[in-house]
């Protein structure tokens, strides 16, 4: 069973520009996440989508947004790029219980992205 | 609100040598605990879960219960190894949402 799908792995950007950063989840999850992960924040929460639509958001300003396909796969945006976005952006994906449940998250490997 | 708490690292030791490392709770409800290991320009990856209080989770010779009484889900090991090097992290999951400690670095010297 194929594992949570990130591309690209590692991207250079300049200030101001935007980028996309693209996550396929485990074959019958309908359920992905996204992190930023930096050295001096830990792991913060970015967003959750499930079924094509966002269920929980994290604290994080509007030039972060994403979105969800119909077939699962996930997108998610950075407009505008500052010096500290720069992170490693993780995605995961699980098996989304209406009550609760273990529903572990799955993470893919990431995309390391760079501001300059 | 939810959070979680572990131990600030990094923690060293020596290969056979006994790890722990501390993590606590504070939930409102009846969460699920996991602990997370992250190894060097990798994701995470699932270590141990439990579901409910005094469950023991266990993997690749990691433990950690589940203590309801004190809020608890420390992570031990009896004989770490220098490939046991790496980021663990507790999380606790309720209501389908998941709170992440801010991880504890492990490494292990030979």
């Amino acid at each position: 069973k194929a594992g949570v799908t990130q591309t690209p792995r590692y991207l250079i950007k300049t200030r101001g520009q935007q980028v996309t950063l693209s996550c396929s989840p485990i074959s019958g999850h309908r359920s992905v996440s996204w992190y930023q992960q930096t050295p001096g924040q830990g792991l913060q929460f970015l967003f959750e989508y499930f079924s094509e639509t966002q269920r929980n958001k994290g604290n994080f300003p509007g030039r972060f947004s994403g979105r969800q396909f119909s077939n699962s796969r996930s997108e998610m945006n950075v407009s505008t790029l500052e010096l500290g976005d720069s992170a490693l952006y993780l995605c995961a994906s699980s098996l989304r219980r209406l009550a609760g449940g273990t529903g572990e998250l799955f993470f893919g490997e990431g995309s390391r992205l760079t501001v300059l | 609100g939810d959070s979680v708490t572990q131990m600030e690292g990094p923690v060293t030791l020596s290969e056979e040598a006994f790890l722990t490392i501390n993590c606590t709770y504070t939930a409102t409800g009846y969460p699920s605990l996991f602990w997370y290991v992250q190894y060097p320009g990798e994701g995470l990856q699932l270590l141990l879960k439990a579901t409910k209080a005094d469950d023991k989770g266990s993997n690749k010779g990691f433990e950690a219960t589940y203590r309801k009484e004190t809020t608890s889900f420390h992570l031990e090991k009896g004989s770490v190894q220098v490939s046991d090097s790496a980021v663990y992290f507790c999380a606790l999951k309720e209501l389908n949402k998941f709170y992440f400690g801010s991880g504890t670095k492990l490494n292990v010297k030979p």
